[in-house]
Formats: C-alpha cells, structure tokens, sequence
C-alpha cells in the first residue's frame, strides 16, 4: 500500500463547476499536508497547506484535513479552463531522523469552456 | 523576485555517462530539495541541503548525489546512468527546513538513450 493515494483522473468538468480533489494517507505522523498545481511542463506550483486538521481557504480554494479518517481534500469553487492542471497532494513529517515529503501521483484535471 | 532557475533544460546522455544538474534558489533560501519525477510517477524525494550539508537521503542509490554551494546554490549529480534515470528532475527551495513551503523551478528533463 502507497502511503499517499491520489486518483490520477483524468476528471473533466464543465466551467463554473465545483472541483473536489482527493487523497487518502496511511501515515498518521504526517504534520503537513500541501497542495500543487502543476501545468504541463513546468515545476509544481505551491497553492496552499495546512497544519494538523481543519480547513483554509484562499480565494476559489479550500483545502480540508480529516486526520481521525486520513483524509485531504481541494474544493475549486466556480472552475475555470485555467484551472487545468495537474494537481498534487504532498504530506510531510518532522522527526529526529530529519524529514519526509510524500507526493501524491498527481490528478488531471480538465476544466472545459 | 527571481525564482528557481534550474539549467539545462533539457540534458541528453547515453547509459553509463554522468549527467550534472543545477539550481539556483530563491534569494534568502537556505534550503535546496532535489526530486524526480519520472513519466507517470509521483515526485520522489532524492536529496535535502541546507547550509552546505547533505540533511536528507530518498531512496537512490549512491551513484545519486550532489551538493550545495557558500551561495546555496545546488548541483545534483547522477553517475552510470542508466535507462530509468530519464526523468524530469526537479530543484526546491524553501526557507531553512520550511518543508511546507518548497518552491519548485521548471525542471531538467534528462534523457538517457
């Protein structure tokens, strides 16, 4: 079992839809969950992270938490064609032994005009 | 603000060759992160430097390494190449141990032929 599990899509919508985007984690010590958007061939684009459980909005995006089901999700409210993208989830922890980012496999998503 | 600069952008090498890789970070970040991130595949976490010292190892084999410059500036370093090194290769950086905030560049895609 991946200890990050992203559904790679393709998910395509219509423009103006809500988007919910997904991944589930094994890793209970995980402190830091982050989200990416990443356009074809170009690096990742950090979009937002959250500490520890709950949600954080910014603008058309809301990411949430559930640490007690292992759960993270983006919402894009009111999508847009450029919203295309591939979207990454990424977890980190901190420990002693340093420290470890795990990327989720990336979701494709279509936003069509 | 400039933002992380990785050169080439494209590298073409033949098995067994050695392939150099280069970022330039953020200015004011001490933190350098190498990933790749092979065709259908998640990023992989390769290497962490901060302050000119190796503070993390992914899962590579030691012919993977690199190091980080007085002027934080990184070089990543891939010996006896083989087939399934080719891979876009990907350079962070982030204020000391701000793992939660990495800021990618655009990426080198090496090719080994």
């Amino acid at each position: 079992q991946k200890e990050v599990e992203q559904d790679p899509g393709p998910l395509s919508v219509p423009e103006g839809a809500i988007v919910s985007l997904n991944c589930t984690y094994s890793n209970s010590a995980f402190q830091y969950f982050m989200w990416y958007r990443q356009y074809s061939r170009k690096g990742p684009e950090l979009l937002m992270y959250t500490y520890s459980s709950g949600n954080k909005e910014d603008g058309r995006f809301t990411a949430q938490v559930d640490k007690s089901s292992k759960y993270i999700s983006l919402f894009i409210r009111d999508s847009q064609p450029s919203d295309s993208a591939t979207y990454l989830c990424a977890m980190s922890e901190m420990n002693t032994g340093g420290f470890k980012t795990i990327f989720g496999a990336g979701t494709r998503l279509f936003v069509k005009a | 603000e400039a933002g992380v600069t990785q050169s080439p952008t494209h590298l073409i090498k033949t098995r067994g060759q050695q392939a150099t890789l280069r970022c330039s970070p953020i200015s004011g970040h001490t933190s350098v992160y190498w990933y790749q991130q092979a065709l259908g595949l998640g990023l992989q976490f390769l290497l962490w430097y901060d302050e000119g010292e190796e503070r993390n190892r992914g899962n590579f084999p030691p012919r993977f390494s690199g190091r980080q410059f007085p002027n934080y500036s990184s070089e990543l370093n891939v010996n006896a190449l083989e087939l399934e090194d080719s891979a876009l290769y990907l350079c962070a950086s982030s204020l000391r141990g701000a793992l939660n905030e990495q800021f990618f560049g655009p990426g080198t895609r090496l090719t080994v032929l």
